[in-house]
């Protein structure tokens, strides 16, 4: 199956500083991916739809100007969490395929975002 | 407003026994329905899909039943594996259209295989 890659898979930063996050599709082109959080043994809540070549669309209460994303190629999106905060440490997972393989979502490993 | 639910935080199950996993929605405008299976500090692993023009849908040990009045769908796993043993996620998103591949996610169901 298709494959999406992310990394880094687990990453510990210190408040105030920032993240970024990347996510690819290893053997397909993406026009759109999935940014996805997941709280500890809660469910996984989307953020965000990135959008190749402009502007990422937000999920009701998800802070635009603290989490960045850039889709600047068919197979790269980027999140950046800036300014970090302790609240902010969660499993950050995205997807792609779907929409555009006519097929289900493929996601990638998530990362474990730690910040102290 | 959670428009996805699994209501059994988790099941245990007998090696070689049926595990039936439920799933219930609220909006009526979704109409195509996946099962994730997610190990911790991993993604999730696609397993089984259906559509809302059918109801059901077989793939090996997998089996995933859509009842579209009770806007109910379950997974049914037989026979089970201890290596079945993760957390099972159930999503919805509207097939199509500008939405395809966004979903909805239940809270997720432990499932524990024993030997």
């Amino acid at each position: 199956g298709a494959v999406v890659s992310q990394h880094p898979s687990r990453v510990i930063c210190k408040s105030g500083t920032s993240v970024k996050i990347e996510c690819r599709s290893l053997d397909f082109q993406a026009t759109t991916m999935f940014w996805y959080r997941q709280f500890p043994k809660q469910s996984l809540m989307l953020m965000a739809t990135s959008n190749e070549g402009s502007k990422a669309t937000y999920e009701q209460g998800v802070e635009k100007d603290k989490f960045l994303i850039n889709h600047a190629s068919l197979t790269l999106s980027t999140l950046t969490v800036t300014s970090a905060h302790p609240e902010d440490s969660s499993f950050y997972i995205c997807s792609a395929g779907g929409q555009v393989m006519n097929t289900e979502a493929f996601f990638g490993q998530g990362t474990r975002l730690t910040v102290v | 407003d959670q428009q996805v639910k699994q209501n059994s935080p988790s099941l245990s199950v007998q090696e070689g026994r049926i595990s039936i996993l439920n799933c219930d929605y609220t909006n009526s405008m979704f109409d195509y329905f996946l099962w994730y299976k997610k190990y911790p500090a991993e993604g999730p692993t696609f397993l089984i899909s259906i559509s809302s023009i059918k109801d059901k849908n077989e793939d090996g040990r997998f089996t995933v039943f859509l009842n579209k009045s009770a806007k109910h769908l379950s997974l049914h796993i037989v026979p089970s594996q201890p290596g079945d043993s993760a957390v099972y996620f159930c999503a919805a998103s509207v097939y199509g259209g500008t939405s395809y591949g966004k979903l909805t996610f239940g809270q997720g169901t432990i499932l524990t295989v024993h030997p």
